[in-house]
């Protein structure tokens, strides 16, 4: 069965830092990688998807299949980046379930 | 356009009764997937929907179903309520079912079990 790990809960990183969040998987075939954001009080939003490799608000992730990795990085917090980030996946196909790791709360600080 | 709506945003029920929750899709939107949050076990997929035939079921017990209608809404009932299923209750709509389909979630309905 796919699994999504995010080994952290928390990430606190000072504004300006370069910030990384972790995400591994598990899954036989050829997923699809996204990671939801979070703001306090809003819905769970999609920020970026693989198959886009696109970088939204300074963040970039790449698809590493040979460290089954979709880490998510930006080069310089910002204050607003505050939030609940979410990796999930979804298996190739025509299902639309997303498997959803526990979520890592960046926080960035002054 | 208007977002994913769910209806109620919060619910208090007792233990033993059920509960039906609503959610309205974005406006063409077909594709209507369920989703239960809880701090203990995170965001875990409970079924999707999609042209009123449910496509995918994750497991949960049978008291937990769905159903969709011609329209696209889609309701999520839990029978015989447990303290345990005190949760958010989030629902997401896409387009389209499978890949590369945007899923766009609603704010959720609280529903809190005593």
């Amino acid at each position: 069965a796919q699994r999504v790990t995010q080994p952290e809960k928390l990430l606190s990183v000072f504004k300006g830092a370069p910030v990384e969040l972790k995400c591994n998987y598990s899954y036989s075939g050829s997923p699809e990688l996204f990671w939801y954001v979070q703001y306090s009080r809003q819905r769970l939003q999609l920020l970026l998807r693989h198959i886009s490799r696109e970088s939204i608000k300074g963040f970039t992730a790449d698809l590493n299949k040979g460290e089954t990795s979709f880490h998510l990085k930006k080069p310089f917090a910002q204050e607003e980046d505050s939030a609940m980030y979410y990796c999930a996946l979804r298996e190739g196909g025509t299902a639309s379930k997303l498997t959803f790791g526990t979520g890592t709360r960046l926080q960035v600080t002054l | 356009k208007a977002g994913v709506t769910q209806t109620p945003r919060y619910l208090i029920k007792t233990r033993g009764q059920q509960v039906t929750l609503s959610c309205s899709p974005i406006s063409g939107h077909r594709s209507v997937s369920w989703y239960q949050q809880t701090p203990g076990q995170g965001l875990q997929f409970l079924f999707e929907y999609f042209s009123e035939t449910q496509r995918n079921k994750g497991n949960f017990p049978g008291r937990f179903s769905g159903r969709q209608f011609s329209n696209s809404r889609s309701e999520m009932n839990v029978s015989t309520l447990e303290l345990g299923d005190s949760a958010l209750y989030l629902c997401a709509s896409s387009i389209r079912t499978g890949t590369a389909a945007e899923a766009f979630f609603g704010q959720g309905t609280r529903l809190t079990v005593v």
